[in-house]
């Protein structure tokens, strides 16, 4: 079985300073990780994923997550927060079969 | 490429009617998944259909189904509306049934019952 939590339903940050989201999953095969992002009455937009290779990976926006094995994690982060980052993300396991997990969302909040 | 679409982007029904929903995936694509999004639940998977085959079912009663016709289109159908159906359903298509395959989203159907 395939789950993930994210710690933080809100998270803010003031523009220009580190973003961080967390993300831990728990998966009984090998798991492939998503981040999406969703804007208001919009769908979800695909960050980045890990599914095997490099555990640091880089995806759009300026975005990057690393794979933790030993810390079942797979965490957010981007160097310098823009106001068009505020959105609500969601970490996401797969594995096994074509069905995404999904985490409670964090909603993340920039101070100009 | 075009992407996801779906319609219709808004629906309003009363409790006990039915409701059909349509997503189109992005041409190509031949696995398509959808999910219902609440506030409450969040998001929850509700089955997969790869080549006219459902592949996957999550768990959710029988009044919600679904299926894929030859071109890939999918539709949704749920029977016997509740007020909790309420909610945002997302669809989602991938290039094939892998796990590992990117689900590209559709913007989805908002759905509310009275």
């Amino acid at each position: 079985a395939q789950s993930v939590t994210q710690l933080g339903s809100h998270v803010s940050v003031s523009e220009g300073a580190l973003v961080l989201l967390r993300c831990n999953y728990s998966s009984s095969v090998p798991p492939y990780l998503f981040w999406y992002v969703q804007y208001p009455n919009q769908g979800l937009q695909l960050l980045l994923k890990y599914t095997t290779g490099a555990t640091l990976v880089k995806g759009i926006n300026g975005f990057e997550a690393e794979f933790k094995k030993s810390e079942t994690s797979f965490h957010l982060t981007k160097p310098s927060a823009h106001m068009s980052d505020a959105a609500e993300y969601f970490c996401a396991v797969s594995g096994g079969a074509n069905n995404l997990f999904f985490g409670t969302g964090t909603r993340l909040t920039v101070i100009p | 490429k075009a992407g996801v679409t779906q319609t219709p982007r808004y629906l309003i029904k009363t409790r006990g009617q039915q409701v059909t929903l349509s997503c189109s995936p992005i041409s190509g694509h031949r696995s398509v998944s959808w999910y219902q999004q609440t506030p409450g639940q969040g998001l929850q998977f509700l089955f997969e259909y790869f080549s006219e085959t459902q592949r996957n079912k999550g768990n959710f009663p029988g009044r919600f189904s679904g299926r894929q016709f030859s071109n890939s289109r999918s539709e949704m159908n749920v029977s016997t509306l509740e007020l909790g159906d309420s909610a945002l359903y997302l669809c989602a298509s991938s290039l094939d049934s892998s796990s590992r395959d990117t689900q590209y989203f559709g913007p989805g159907t908002r759905l509310t019952v009275l």
